[in-house]
C-alpha cells in the first residue's frame, strides 16, 4: 500500500518549453502533496506544498511563477516548469501525506523525475 | 525550528560488516523521525520510523533505530550489511510547530565491499 507514481521517469525538453510532471497517489487519498528537487549529491529541497483545492504554497527563493503547481484532485498534484531552461534540470521528487491517521509527517515518496532542459 | 545533522556523509563498509549511520536533531519538542533509503535514480523509500513508545524501532531490510531523546539522536544500525545496502540515506525529522513538514539531514552515501 501507499504507492505514489510519477510521470515521466525521464524527460528532455529544449530550453524555452514546458514540461508538465504528474504526481499520483495510487491506492490511498492525499489532502498534501510536496515537490522536491534534488541536485547531485545533495539532499532533497522542498520547493512547494500543495493541498488539494487550494493555491500551494511556496518555499521561500522559489518562483511561483515559473513552477506552477496543481492539486486537482485527492490523488492528482502536477508540477508544470515553465519556460525551462538548463538550470532548471535536476531531479524533480514529489511525496504525499495520506489522509487518514493523526499527522506524523510521514510522506510516501514517487520514483522521481529526471529532467534535463538542453 | 528543527534541523537534522547526519554526523558522516560517507561510509565505507565490508559486506557482512556492521554499520552504523548517525543523526542527531534539534527541537525542544516532541518530534517524529524517520529514516528513508534511496537508491541511485530512484524515490525514497522508507526504512523505518519512531512516532512513540519503544524507542528501539526495528525497520525493514534488518535495519534498526534507537531513539534517545536526552542525546536527539536517532541513529540507524545494521548489524550486517550486503552489496545491495549501497545506498543514500537521509534521516528526516517532522513536528507540529512545522505543520509536520519533513526536515532532511544531509544524507549519508553507505558503500559495500565485497
Amino acid at each position: 500500500g501507499a504507492v505514489v507514481s510519477q510521470h515521466p521517469s525521464w524527460v528532455i525538453c529544449k530550453s524555452g518549453t514546458s514540461v508538465k510532471i504528474e504526481c499520483r497517489s495510487l491506492d490511498f487519498q492525499a489532502t498534501t502533496m510536496f515537490w522536491y528537487r534534488q541536485f547531485p549529491k545533495q539532499s532533497l529541497m522542498l520547493m512547494a506544498t500543495s493541498n488539494e483545492g487550494s493555491k500551494a504554497t511556496y518555499e521561500q527563493g522559489v518562483e511561483k511563477d515559473k513552477f506552477l503547481i496543481n492539486h486537482a484532485s485527492l490523488t492528482l498534484s502536477t508540477l508544470t516548469v515553465t519556460s525551462a531552461h538548463p538550470e532548471d534540470s535536476s531531479f524533480y521528487i514529489c511525496s504525499a501525506r495520506s489522509v487518514q491517521g493523526p499527522p506524523t509527517g510521514e510522506q510516501y515518496f514517487g520514483p522521481g523525475t529526471r529532467l534535463t532542459v538542453t | 525550528a528543527q534541523s537534522v545533522t547526519q554526523l558522516d556523509s560517507q561510509v565505507p563498509v565490508f559486506e557482512e560488516a556492521p554499520v552504523e549511520l548517525r543523526c542527531n536533531y534539534s527541537s525542544s519538542v516532541s518530534v517524529y523521525l524517520f529514516w528513508y533509503v534511496q537508491y541511485p535514480n530512484q524515490g525514497l523509500q522508507l526504512l523505518l520510523k519512531y512516532l512513540s513508545g519503544s524507542t528501539l524501532v526495528k525497520g525493514i531490510n534488518g535495519f534498526e533505530a534507537e531513539f534517545n531523546k536526552s542525546q536527539t539522536s536517532f541513529h540507524l544500525r545494521k548489524p550486517s550489511v550486503h552489496i545491495s545496502d549501497t545506498a543514500e540515506y537521509f534521516c528526516a525529522v517532522s513536528e507540529r510547530s512545522n505543520d509536520y513538514k519533513l526536515s532532511f539531514g544531509a544524507g549519508t552515501t553507505v558503500t559495500v565491499r565485497a
